[in-house]
């Protein structure tokens, strides 16, 4: 088992669709949860981090739920520049390496 | 100028030669990493490292050797290259449970 696996892309969405993502890990002892987004094989950036309350920026709410090991992002009225490739990161503990999800791309059509 | 650069930006080697990607962070995080990435594959680790003189493995660590005698900086040697490791290099570093910031890649070719 991978220790973090994404849904697979990709995902065709029109302007205006509520979109989720899901993500799982294998860790239970994972502290920090990230996700990241990553256009045309560019260095990927931070999107939000998520914390156990869940949090929300603009279009984007990212959830996290411990005890089924799993974090959602979800975009609302997608536009055509959210179109990406969506990571799920997770800071494996001890030693805090950081681990990728395979990422979901996501296309959004006009 | 604060941030992470990587070093060179694009590379062509011929297989069996060693060849080095550099890497320099000026946050002084704890934390640097080495990724890998492939056409239509997701960001695998090779090494990282949680402190000046201290490296792990990730999940693809054969064929690739690390240092870091100083935390700014976190070098990536292929001993002796091989087509298969003809890729996209990020590096990253981080604080203490915080997220990840990354160098613009290294675009490797292994001829």
């Amino acid at each position: 088992r991978k220790e973090v696996e994404q849904d697979p892309g990709p995902f065709n969405v029109p302007e205006g669709a509520t979109v989720a993502f899901n993500c799982t890990y294998s860790n239970s002892a994972s502290q920090s949860f990230f996700w990241y987004r990553q256009d045309c094989r560019k260095e990927p950036k931070l999107l939000m981090s998520v914390y156990s309350s869940g949090n929300e920026d603009g279009r984007f709410t990212a959830q996290l739920n411990r005890a089924s090991q799993y974090i959602s992002l979800l975009i609302r009225d997608s536009k055509l520049s959210d179109s990406a490739t969506y990571l799920c990161v997770v800071n494996m503990a001890p030693g805090g390496k950081l681990i990728f999800g395979q990422g979901t791309e996501l296309s959004v059509k006009p | 100028d604060a941030g992470i650069t990587q070093s060179p930006r694009y590379k062509i080697t011929e297989t069996g030669r060693q060849v080095t990607l550099m890497c320099h962070q000026t946050w002084s995080h704890s934390y640097m990493f080495w990724y890998r990435q492939d056409l239509g594959h997701g960001l695998r680790l090779i090494y990282y490292s949680a402190a000046a003189d201290i490296t792990d493995k990730g999940e693809v660590p054969d064929g690739y050797v690390v240092s870091r005698s100083k935390t700014e900086n976190f070098p990536l040697t292929l001993e002796s290259a091989t087509r298969s490791q003809t890729s996209v290099y990020f590096c990253a570093s981080s604080g203490l449970d915080s997220e990840a910031f990354f160098g613009q890649g290294t675009r490797l070719t292994v001829v």
